[in-house]
């Protein structure tokens, strides 16, 4: 049973434009969501984490979008860069369930 | 300060041998979670450890095994080791109680042969 669910699996975005990224989720006991950015030949890195009781947060150009009733939350990457170019996993945590991660979208930024 | 280190970086193996992959965590993080990556499955939990308790194990065989000490390091270890069991594990460390901000180390490429 996937916990987390992700997509898409990939995406090419031009130099300049918006990427996003959805995940979707079914326990409620789940309070806590980041997202991690992972290069080849490295660990996931934090890059940005959101909790249920506010609907958006915003990093630098990265921005997370979270509806509670659907059960969904999103990544946005403005003005994305060849330098964001990675595998990006959202993640879940909460209760006794430890952090569970979706599959990954592997983003590919072109000039 | 320094981030979570994990030895050796890469290791290979042979199916029905046994491995031993360490992790040191950040300064001062107390809980220790491990993680095995494959193109295939993704990110799959292992085991939590804490104050050198194991606080909860992911659904992998009890081939897999790990133990934390007292300095908060951890070791994980497979025995009898598979062909599937190929992948990077990877180690994370966080503060004392808290799963939510949890801070990678680079892994440690396991092959099986």
């Amino acid at each position: 049973q996937q916990q987390v669910k992700q997509s898409p699996q990939s995406l090419i975005v031009q130099k300049g434009g918006i990427s996003i990224i959805n995940c979707a989720y079914e326990n409620t006991a789940f309070d806590y969501f980041p997202w991690y950015q992972q290069f080849p030949g490295k660990g996931p890195a934090l890059l940005i984490a959101i909790r249920p009781d506010v609907s958006e947060k915003k990093e630098g150009r990265f921005t997370i979008s979270f509806n509670k009733s659907a059960k969904q939350f999103s990544l946005h990457i403005m003005d994305s860069q060849p330098g964001d170019s990675a595998t990006y996993f959202c993640a879940a945590v909460g209760g006794n369930t430890p952090l569970v991660f979706g599959k990954g979208t592997r983003l590919s930024v072109i000039a | 300060k320094a981030g979570v280190t994990q030895t050796p970086r890469y290791l290979i193996k042979t199916r029905g041998q046994q491995v031993t992959l360490s992790c040191s965590p950040i300064s001062g993080h107390r809980s220790v979670s491990w993680y095995q990556q494959t193109p295939g499955q993704g990110l799959q939990f292992l085991f939590e450890y804490f104050s050198e308790t194991q606080r909860n194990k992911g659904n992998f065989p009890g081939r897999f095994s790990g133990r934390q000490f007292s300095n908060s390091r951890s070791e994980m270890n497979v025995s009898t080791l598979e062909l599937g069991d190929s992948a990077l594990y990877l180690c994370a460390s966080s503060l004392e109680g808290s799963r939510n901000e949890q801070f990678f180390g680079p892994g440690t490429r396991l092959t099986v042969l």
